[in-house]
């Protein structure tokens, strides 16, 4: 049972690369959501997937896309990276069957824009 | 909309000692909850404490204990007994309270307050 995991751990691109990360979950979540954290930040909703089949934008969503292949799978996708998009991704699901539950979140994605 | 703010950038606090971190915050929905995650150094967010808006009792665990204001608009967390392992970067959160809310499920955080424990 691994939660949530994330791939690549750290990613250097060059500014206009694109690329796509990877969030998995096994724990039958129905939400996730991308954030990213800036330093000297709090985490930023960037885009999040209610349930398998839908995504939404959050609050800082330009340059990225995002696809929920199915109901473990939330990826985030850049397609040309900036330097201003340098910043540390979680990934993170939630199980909306219980109101009670909060957000699992994976140990995140480190990604440095030249 | 929510806002979250945390107006302590940083704190510090001898082991063993008891330490407050503050939290202010807004918002239109009616139902909602509150939480405080910890950031490690390895970055990873683990969830410290969580708080429903509709009850007034105060939510603990183990050493971690909140002082939820409602009215006031305030949720700190006390942290007593302090140890090593408590540094970290301490997030305060909040989230709608239900499925249709206009904030469905989506996390709001304040910008983080660096805790240091010292020996």
């Amino acid at each position: 049972n691994a939660g949530v995991t994330q791939t690549p751990k750290f990613q250097v691109l060059k500014t206009g690369q694109s690329m796509t990360l990877q969030c998995a979950q096994d724990m039958n979540h129905n939400s996730m959501y991308w954030y990213r954290q800036d330093p000297g930040m709090g985490l930023r909703l960037i885009y999040y997937s209610a349930s398998e089949g839908t995504t939404d934008k959050g609050e800082v969503p330009n340059g990225y896309n995002v696809s929920r292949l199915n109901k473990r799978e939330f990826s985030l996708r850049l397609e040309s990276a900036a330097p201003s998009q340098t910043s540390v991704y979680f990934c993170a699901t939630q199980n909306w069957d219980n109101f009670l539950e909060t957000q699992y979140f994976g140990p995140g994605t480190r990604l440095l824009v030249l | 909309a929510q806002t979250v703010t945390q107006s302590q950038p940083e704190m510090s606090v001898q082991e063993a000692e008891t330490v407050t971190l503050s939290c202010t915050y807004d918002t239109s929905e009616s139902n909602y909850y509150l939480f405080w995650y910890k950031q490690p150094p390895s970055r990873q967010m683990i969830l410290v404490i969580r708080q429903e808006a509709y009850k007034q009792q105060n939510a603990t665990e183990n050493r971690f204990s909140v002082n939820f204001q409602k009215a006031a608009k305030s949720f700190s967390l006390k942290i007593s007994d302090s140890q090593l392992g408590d540094t970290a970067m301490y997030f305060c959160a909040s989230s709608s309270g239900y499925a249709g809310g206009t904030s469905y499920g989506k996390l709001t955080f304040g910008q983080g307050t660096i805790l240091t424990v010292h020996p």
